[in-house]
């Protein structure tokens, strides 16, 4: 397995505001994702990010509200722009190891909007 | 897109007993399914997967069992303990490595 880690771990923002993300690996890794956790839901995956190109997004999720860079084999952001309450989610990274398709997450972040 | 189902949404068993939770995935080029639980506030924690040419993988206490024919796999706990409480999500998916997840199980193990 690897070290994740994410910061912040939680934080409270005002709507219209937008808030960055990071994700950090101990060690160097090809593919990362982002995924949204709705309070009590299920996770859902917003984008893959593969250092060297460009994200891709899935249904519902577009590069305006929630760009991400991958600017090496070890780290990402994802920054939520103009939030609104509905944006509050726990957001999670996760990573590929060894091309055995075997995810691990991140601890989270907790983002409530006011 | 993949669709994965996962049911019962919720279980309640006696300590000792077995817990069984199970999913069903829509995408047949799906080949990766992936079980993973998760405390309250905690990440979550793959706990064991199995791939498309396997049927079945057991480790110590849980079991998953896959049947590519049914588009159907399953959870199986056995010898349930209090620390296994939490709620447990099946995944599924295909070469792209994208996760596509169920809705979750709240296993509950009464003491």
């Amino acid at each position: 397995s690897a070290v994740i880690s994410q910061k912040p771990s939680r934080d409270i923002c005002q709507r219209g505001t937008s808030l960055t993300i990071q994700c950090q690996v101990d060690s160097q890794v090809t593919m990362m994702f982002w995924y949204r956790q709705q309070p009590g839901q299920s996770l859902t995956l917003i984008a893959t990010a593969n250092q060297g190109s460009e994200a891709t997004y899935e249904s519902g999720f577009v590069i305006d509200k929630f760009p991400i860079s991958r600017p090496n084999l070890t780290f990402s952001t994802l920054t939520v722009s103009n939030m609104s309450p509905e944006d509050s989610s726990i957001y999670l990274c996760s990573v590929e190891l060894g091309g055995m398709a075997e995810q691990y997450f991140g601890p989270g972040t907790r983002l409530t909007v006011t | 897109g993949e669709n994965v189902e996962q049911h019962p949404s919720t279980l309640s068993v006696q300590e000792g007993d077995s817990a069984v939770i199970k999913c069903t995935y829509s995408d047949s080029a799906s080949n990766y399914f992936p079980w993973y639980k998760q405390e309250l506030g905690k990440r979550p924690q793959l706990i064991i997967d199995i791939r498309s040419n396997v049927g079945e993988k057991k480790d110590q206490r849980i079991a998953v069992t896959l049947n590519k024919t049914a588009k159907h796999f399953s959870l199986h706990i056995t010898e349930t303990q209090p620390e296994d409480s939490a709620v447990y999500f099946c995944a599924a998916s295909a070469n792209d490595y994208k996760l596509s997840f169920g809705a979750g199980t709240t296993v509950t193990v009464r003491a």
